[in-house]
């Protein structure tokens, strides 16, 4: 596609609840980051995939958090049981190589857990 | 560890009028990546500027140009001529040269620009 797409664009969660979000990057796109970004502050690393590989995992803050991309394109981010602190927008970013310096960003989701 | 610091949570502009946004940074890389990117309410981040520590040189894009100080790790952007379009917030980012899989950006908090007609 033209650019990043992410989906939902808002999730509204119960605490406890399972989401998943949805990162489709940019065609052909080597690199795959997400990133989470509380409310009144800039993003923070979560993962980083190139390809298929999740090579960085380390900003995943807790292991209720699970990134894939099992076939190098499509990302998912799962979040289990959620908790009031896992609200947020969720960004996910691509890059045409393993450098990663040109990002595109996605529009991101935002994750309101309640 | 790399930081970035935004010391301005807002600043506001009049329209046609300039306006500089303040970055630091802590590293001890000696070479890095700076970059200033744009966030209207639509949430997606837009990258405005980029600045190669080893380029002595100000990166300049349009009306936005960076005062790049290496030594005091300060990398300030300054938007000339503002325009309604401008108001966004604004964040300063680092990234390491060297890429190994580690290739992360780090955010400051952000500066939120309203810019008045």
């Amino acid at each position: 596609g033209a650019g990043v797409s992410q989906s939902p664009r808002y999730k509204v969660a119960k605490r406890g609840q399972d989401v998943a979000l949805r990162c489709d990057p940019i065609s052909g796109h080597v690199s795959l980051f997400w990133y989470q970004q509380a409310l009144g502050q800039g993003p923070e690393f979560l993962t980083y995939f190139q390809n298929e590989a999740q090579l960085d995992k380390s900003g995943l803050p807790s292991d209720r958090f699970f990134a894939e991309r099992p076939e190098g394109s499509v990302s998912t981010l799962k979040i289990q049981r959620t908790q009031q602190e896992d609200s947020a927008v969720y960004l996910c970013a691509s890059s045409l190589d393993e450098t990663g310096l040109g990002y595109t960003f996605g529009s991101g989701t935002r994750l309101t857990v309640v | 560890a790399q930081t970035v610091t935004q010391s301005q949570p807002e600043m506001s502009v009049q329209e046609a009028e300039t306006v500089t946004l303040s970055c630091t940074y802590d590293t001890s890389e000696s070479d890095y990546y700076l970059f200033w990117y744009k966030q209207p309410p639509s949430r997606q981040m837009i990258l405005v500027i980029r600045q190669e520590a080893y380029k002595q040189q100000n990166a300049t894009e349009n009306r936005f140009s960076v005062n790049f100080q290496k030594a005091a790790k300060s990398f300030s952007l300054k938007i000339s001529d503002s325009q309604l379009g401008d108001a966004a917030m604004y964040f300063c980012a680092y990234r390491t040269l060297f890429s190994g899989g580690y290739n992360k950006l780090i955010f400051g908090a952000g500066t939120r620009l309203a810019v008045h007609p």
